[in-house]
């Protein structure tokens, strides 16, 4: 079966401080990914979505990047944060071809940022 | 781009009530999918529709696919207080494949 994990759960982080999120997938090959931002008690806003290894299509213009060094795995970055970054981060899979439909979303990172 | 209008925006109900919300959009889709987020977890697939006129039910849960592809609706009954969370529907375009339109997420609270 799939799996879908990220970390860290929770972070604290300063203004002006740089960040790596990682979500890795198991279970499944060359899957769609993606990453969202969810602010508190809000929608989901789709950030970056990659098709395939060091493919990256980005949705928003932001101080967020990302990469996908391996087929599995997703790294979303920024080399320095800002307050507005705060909010619930979250990875998606999706299968390709007619598979695309479904997203099966992680368990989410908290970031904070002070 | 497309957008999907969910409403109601948040609901309060008593246990044991019926619940309805609904996702409608100015442009059509192939697919529709309804997700449950639980407060601190990541969203997760209820019901996904392929089909216009499509009535799909999940336990407690009946989805279906509006006939004019704008619209879908989510019915929950005889809510328990577990079904508390955030329920978003989900638009899919064959043209834009791979990416989904989320509305902004229907926020449900069950009293005891």
């Amino acid at each position: 079966s799939q799996t879908i994990h990220q970390w860290p759960a929770t972070l604290v982080q300063p203004v002006g401080s740089p960040l790596s999120l990682e979500c890795t997938v198991e279970g499944t090959s060359n899957p769609n990914l993606y990453w969202y931002r969810q602010a508190a008690g809000r929608g989901l806003q789709l950030l970056f979505y990659s098709v395939g290894i060091g493919q990256i299509s980005s949705e928003v213009p932001q101080n967020l990047s990302a990469s996908r060094p391996q087929d599995r795995q997703f790294i979303l970055s920024s080399k320095k944060l800002l307050l507005s970054d705060s909010g619930f981060y979250l990875c998606a899979w999706s299968g390709t071809g007619l598979s695309t439909d479904t997203q099966y979303f992680g368990p989410g990172t908290r970031l904070t940022v002070l | 781009g497309q957008q999907l209008n969910q409403s109601p925006q948040s609901m309060f109900i008593q246990e044991g009530e019926d619940v309805s919300m609904n996702c409608t959009s100015s442009s059509i889709f192939n697919t529709w999918l309804w997700y449950k987020q639980d407060p601190g977890e990541g969203p997760v697939l209820l019901i996904a529709l392929y089909k216009a006129g499509e009535l799909t039910s999940n336990g407690r849960l009946t989805a279906q696919f509006g006939i004019t592809r704008k619209d879908s609706f989510l019915n929950i009954s005889a809510s328990i207080p577990s079904d508390v969370g955030i329920y978003f529907c989900a638009g899919n375009h064959f043209t834009n494949a791979g990416k989904s339109t989320f509305g902004d997420g229907t926020t449900l609270t069950v009293k005891p």
